[in-house]
Parts: structure tokens; sequence; C-alpha cells
């Protein structure tokens, strides 16, 4: 079984800083994805960044970006140039890939609450 | 486009009462999910459909919860009897699901439930 571990359940950071998220992972699988979800209060899950496990490169969006270490089965999550509205809560988690209906569901961890001052 | 939809976004009930929740799913998505959602922790799959197949509702506590996804669209999820442990926001998803790609999923805003 797939288990996500976030051992960081609080988190602040000032604007405009940057802050690192951790995430750990368990599978045997070897086709699979891991992604940065975010939270906000009004409870509409969002999809920060994907990554693909066959991929060795870390991947970018904008302001978001991971350090993803396969050995270690290690994905976090790095926030550049912090925003108020980054402000939420943020789920690492995990889908085995395959094909279709068969790709599987997500299986996420507790969550880290991240907040960001002004 | 218009995103997952779902309703409604808050329920109070008593234990023992039934509930039911509705998701309309983002045209031409053929996956939809039900995620529970306990305070302070992540989502949990419930189930899963493909049209209007069932995947996976290995998570699904049948005793209580039923699921239904007529037609391939809507879908609907209900709680009977409710029970104190119950309390959660309820998220449904939905994804293309086309074969040999990834799919991704797209939440809608939830249902939170509390049963007292």
């Amino acid at each position: 079984a797939q288990t996500v571990t976030q051992s960081q359940p609080e988190m602040s950071v000032q604007e405009a800083e940057t802050v690192t998220l951790s995430c750990t992972y368990d599978t045997s699988e070897s086709n699979y994805y891991l992604f940065w979800y975010k939270q906000p209060p009004s409870r509409q899950m969002i999809l920060v960044i994907r990554q693909e496990a066959y991929k060795q490169q870390n991947a970018t969006e904008n302001r978001f970006s991971v350090n993803f270490q396969k050995a270690a089965k290690s994905f976090s999550l790095k926030i550049s140039d912090s925003q108020l509205g980054d402000t939420a809560m943020y789920f690492c988690a995990f889908m085995r890939g395959g094909y279709g209906g068969s790709q599987g569901n997500l299986i996420f961890g507790k969550g880290t609450k991240l907040s960001v001052k002004p | 486009e218009a995103g997952v939809a779902q309703s409604p976004r808050y329920k109070i009930i008593e234990k023992r009462q039934s509930v039911a929740f509705w998701c309309n799913p983002i045209s031409g998505h053929a996956t939809l999910y039900w995620y529970q959602q306990i305070l302070g922790q992540g989502p949990k799959l419930l189930i899963q459909f493909q049209n209007n197949g069932v995947v996976d509702d290995s998570q699904l506590p049948k005793d209580r919860f039923s699921a239904e996804r007529l037609k391939g669209v809507d879908s609907t999820l209900k709680i009977q009897p409710a029970k104190l442990e119950d309390s959660a926001v309820y998220l449904c998803a939905s994804s293309l699901g086309r074969a040999f790609s990834y799919n991704e999923q797209f939440f809608g805003p939830g249902t939170r439930l509390t049963v007292l």
C-alpha cells in the first residue's frame, strides 16, 4: 500500500520570502505521479504542481518548484517570493500510473497549513 | 468552462438520519471520484466511477454509504444512517479518463456535513 507523510503540520513565512514544505512517500510502484495541491479556506482543491516519477528533471510552475529525490522517496515543494494569497493548506499526493480509468486515485498526506505573514 | 458542481454546500443532520449529496462533473469527463475529508486530514477516496461503472469502492463503508452514477454523468452519494464520525467534507472530482495518458482531477467545492 502507498503512504504519504507530511511531517510539518504548520509553517509560516514572511511575504516575499521562500519556504519549503516537506513530503515523503512509500511505494513499490515504478510508474506513478506526485502532486502538490493547495486548499484555501474556500475548500476548493487546486493543483499546484505535478511530477512524473520517470522524469529526472524537477517540475517548475512559476514561483513553485519541487525537489524530487526518487531514491529517498522525498518530494518537497519550494515556494519563492511568497504572497499573501499562498496562505492555505498544502497537500502532497501520490497517484499510481496507469491507463484511463485504471489510473488510480489520489492518496493524500495530512497536509501542512501555511501562513504567509505581511 | 464550468467546473465540478456540488450541492448542498453545507448540511447539518442528527445521527441516524439519512443524507444525500449531488455532484455534476465537468462535461465530457468519464471518471468521477468521491472523497471524504475529515477535519485535519487529507481526502480519502470513497468510490471511483468510470462512466457509470464502479472502478474502486474498496474504502466505501457499504453498510451505510451508497453511490450511483446514472447515465454516466451526475452522481449522488448517500449515507443512511449517519454516524457522528461521518462529519466531514465530501469532495467530488472528475477527470477525462482517457486511456494511455495522464488525466488531471478537477475538484468541486465540497459539501460540509455535520452530524449531531
